[in-house]
């Protein structure tokens, strides 16, 4: 049974410190998709990569925020320096192609004090 | 700009009550309507994707149909399983287009 997975499932640190999250993909999808979930916004789009090239990062916060695919198994978004506003459910899913399904992970519940 | 809007907000039904959850959208050129579920802790799952007016879809107790300004989601008999929010998003037509989501319905059915 295929899966995208996350890691960390949740994460609790300190306003200031490095937040890495990790996706691996479902084997053979080339498009990959980072959202963040809280309860006021819903699910937004942060940023998405087809075949390992990022497509759009506009809904990230430039400063704090970068997402890179190191290879085709591997998806990572980190923050830094990480901020109380950013508490949030993040959630990494993946595509066989621009139009197709999304199938998602079970999220990062990322906790900055 | 893209827009998805889910209504109500939250549903209290009792088991057996069948009703519907609706899902209005604006966007330029629609390229497919997908419905999925969320379980609390969860990441959402996918359920349907309706690609032109007047598609439906069914999975068990749950027929996704579509116009083209809204999606409708209707639950026949639900159980209490059935209990999740149902997010609706929208992907418009292009090369590289992002699904866009709204805040979904909490349904909660009772036994």
């Amino acid at each position: 049974d295929a899966r995208v997975t996350q890691t960390p499932r949740h994460k609790v640190t300190e306003m200031g410190q490095e937040v890495t999250m990790r996706c691996q993909p479902i084997l053979g999808h080339n498009t990959v998709f980072w959202y963040r979930q809280t309860m006021m916004q819903g699910l937004e789009l942060l940023a998405y990569f087809r075949n390992r090239a990022p497509l759009d990062d506009s809904g990230m916060p430039k400063d704090r925020f970068s997402a890179e695919m190191p290879d085709a198994t591997l998806a990572t978004l980190k923050i830094q320096p990480s901020e109380p506003r950013d508490s949030a459910v993040y959630f990494c899913a993946s595509a066989r192609g621009g139009g197709e399904t999304q199938y998602f992970g079970p999220g990062t519940r990322l906790l900055v004090l | 700009e893209d827009q998805v809007t889910q209504s109500p907000e939250a549903l209290r039904l009792q088991e057996g009550e069948s009703s519907s959850l609706n899902c209005s959208y604006t966007v330029s050129g629609l390229r497919g309507l997908f419905w999925y579920r969320q379980d609390p802790g969860k990441g959402p799952e996918f359920l349907f994707t309706l690609y032109s007016a007047g598609e439906e879809k069914e999975k068990e107790r749950l027929k996704a149909t579509l116009t083209k300004k809204e999606s409708f989601l209707h639950i026949t008999a639900p159980k209490p399983e059935d209990s999740a929010t149902y997010l609706c998003a929208v992907q418009a037509k292009g090369g590289n287009t992002p699904l866009v989501f709204g805040k979904g319905t909490r349904l909660s059915v009772i036994a």
